[in-house]
C-alpha cells in the first residue's frame, strides 16, 4: 500500500529564513510525487511535481524539491520565506497507471514577521 | 476562467437532510475525483470517474452517491446527512491517463447541525 509521512505537524519560521518541509513516501514502483499548498479557507494549489529525470525540481513561488530514491524522500525547500507562505503544505504520491493519489497529513507553516 | 469549480462554496444544513454538491471542470480532462478533508486537514479520496465510468470507490457510506452526467461534471449527492459528514469536500480533475497531475477546486465547506 502506498503512504506518505510528513513528520512535522507544525513548523514556525521567521520571515526571510530558509525552509525545509520533510516528506517520506512508500510506493511499490516508481513514484510520482507532488507538493500542494492550501492557504486558509482555500483549495489546493500545485507547487511542483516529480515524474522522472532531474531529481531537483523547481516549482512556483520560489519553491524547489529534491527526490532522493535511497531515502524515499521528497523534501520541499525555499531559501527565503515570505509571510504570504504561511499555509498548509501537503505531499502526495501516485504512480504510472494509478489514479490513486495518497496525501500526507500536512505540515502547517507559520511565519513570524 | 476557473479550471475546476464547485457549488456551493458553503453549505449549512440540518441532520437528516439530503444535499448535492456540483463540480465542473473546463480543462478537457477525462478523470474527476471527490475528496473529503476532515477537521484535522486529512485528505482522503472518495470516488473517481474516468470518462463517466466509476474507477475508484473507497469505503464510503452508501449515503454518498456520485453522478457524472458527462466528462466535465461530477456531482456528489449525500442522503440523510449526519454530524460526521461535516467536512470540506474537494473536487479534482486530471487528464492524460493515470498518474497525471490532479487539479483541485476551491472546496465546499459542509456543516451539518
Amino acid at each position: 500500500a502506498q503512504s506518505v509521512t510528513q513528520p512535522d505537524i507544525h513548523i514556525t519560521v521567521s520571515e526571510g529564513a530558509s525552509l525545509e518541509l520533510r516528506c517520506n513516501y512508500s510506493y511499490g514502483a516508481t513514484p510520482y510525487l507532488f507538493w500542494y499548498v492550501q492557504s486558509p479557507g482555500q483549495g489546493l494549489q500545485l507547487l511542483l511535481k516529480y515524474f522522472s529525470g532531474d531529481t531537483l525540481v523547481q516549482g512556483i513561488k520560489g519553491f524547489e524539491a529534491e527526490f532522493k530514491r535511497s531515502q524515499s524522500s521528497f523534501n520541499l525547500r525555499k531559501p527565503s520565506v515570505h509571510w504570504s507562505d504561511a499555509a498548509e503544505y501537503f505531499c502526495a504520491v501516485t504512480g504510472a497507471g494509478s489514479y490513486q493519489l495518497t496525501f500526507g497529513k500536512g505540515t502547517k507553516l507559520s511565519v513570524i514577521p | 476562467d476557473t479550471a475546476v469549480s464547485q457549488t456551493p462554496k458553503y453549505l449549512v444544513t440540518q441532520m437528516g437532510n439530503d444535499k448535492s454538491i456540483k463540480c465542473e471542470q473546463n480543462l478537457g480532462h477525462d478523470t474527476m475525483y471527490w475528496y473529503k478533508q476532515d477537521s484535522k486537514k486529512f485528505l482522503k479520496i472518495m470516488f473517481s470517474y474516468n470518462n463517466k465510468e466509476l474507477i475508484i470507490n473507497e469505503t464510503v457510506p452508501n449515503r454518498f452517491s456520485p453522478k457524472s452526467p458527462d466528462k466535465a461534471h461530477l456531482n456528489l449527492h449525500i442522503n440523510s446527512l449526519e454530524l460526521g459528514d461535516s467536512a470540506v469536500y474537494f473536487c479534482a480533475s486530471s487528464g492524460g491517463g493515470a498518474g497525471e497531475t490532479q487539479y483541485f477546486g476551491p472546496g465546499t465547506r459542509l456543516l451539518v447541525l
